[in-house]
């Protein structure tokens, strides 16, 4: 399955599928970019982060793609499970010099059984 | 593995009071973020500190005030509380300010009635 943000902030996907989710960003300046998962209740977790110079980068069963060119990050999970359910934030480091990251709106993550 | 320490966890307070939430950073981590969480919302960056030093302002308001102590702990002040006030308080800890990874805590979750 596939969101495209915004305009679908939920994302239902059985087990076992793949789950694509993306994020439009808003600094063409920015030069770091994390996605966080969030769980209800608990704060944001770290799951891979890219830097500007990057265009792809994988980790256990998620891959981040960046493309700079239309300001788009996405997040690909292989084989979903049902504890991957919870709302999903791309962030980017959009002052220079500094960490402070600025929170796209999250997508929530839904796996059935 | 440490992790960061927010407290307290809950904190219920009346329209017009002050509320002190406290921030623990994971050891040796030297720059300290503070996020405002509401309901259904992304997380909005508030501040940052650096080796104790104000780095980086984002959307706090003048109500509120905070600062890093030598042992690098953080404390958020907020004042004239308002109902709107009411939030997940999230704060975040790096080495470094530079491009690094933030880790979250659990958050504080502030309910103003």
């Amino acid at each position: 399955g596939e969101s495209v943000g915004l305009h679908l902030p939920t994302l239902s996907v059985q087990e076992g599928d793949n789950s694509i989710i993306n994020c439009a960003y808003s600094n063409s300046a920015s030069d770091y970019f994390i996605w966080y998962k969030q769980e209800s209740g608990k704060g944001p977790q770290f799951i891979i982060d890219i830097r500007s110079n990057m265009d792809k980068r994988q980790g256990q069963r998620v891959t981040v793609l960046l493309n700079k060119t239309v300001k788009h990050l996405s997040l690909q999970i292989a084989a979903t499970q049902p504890g991957d359910s919870a709302v999903y934030f791309c962030a980017e480091n959009i002052n220079s010099g500094y960490s402070t990251l600025t929170f796209g709106k999250g997508t929530m993550l839904l796996v059935s059984p | 593995a440490a992790g960061v320490i927010q407290s307290p966890r809950h904190l219920i307070k009346e329209k017009r009071e002050t509320a002190t939430l406290k921030c623990y950073p994971i050891p040796r981590h030297d720059t300290v973020y503070w996020y405002q969480q509401g309901p259904g919302q992304d997380p909005q960056f508030l501040i940052s500190f650096y080796e104790k030093m104000q780095s980086d302002k984002g959307s706090i308001p003048d109500r509120f005030s905070a600062q890093q102590f030598s042992d690098y702990h953080s404390e958020l002040n907020m004042s004239s509380l308002e109902l709107g006030d009411s939030a997940l308080y999230f704060c975040a800890s790096s080495l470094g300010q530079m491009n690094t990874e933030a880790f979250f805590g659990q958050g504080t979750r502030l309910t103003v009635v």
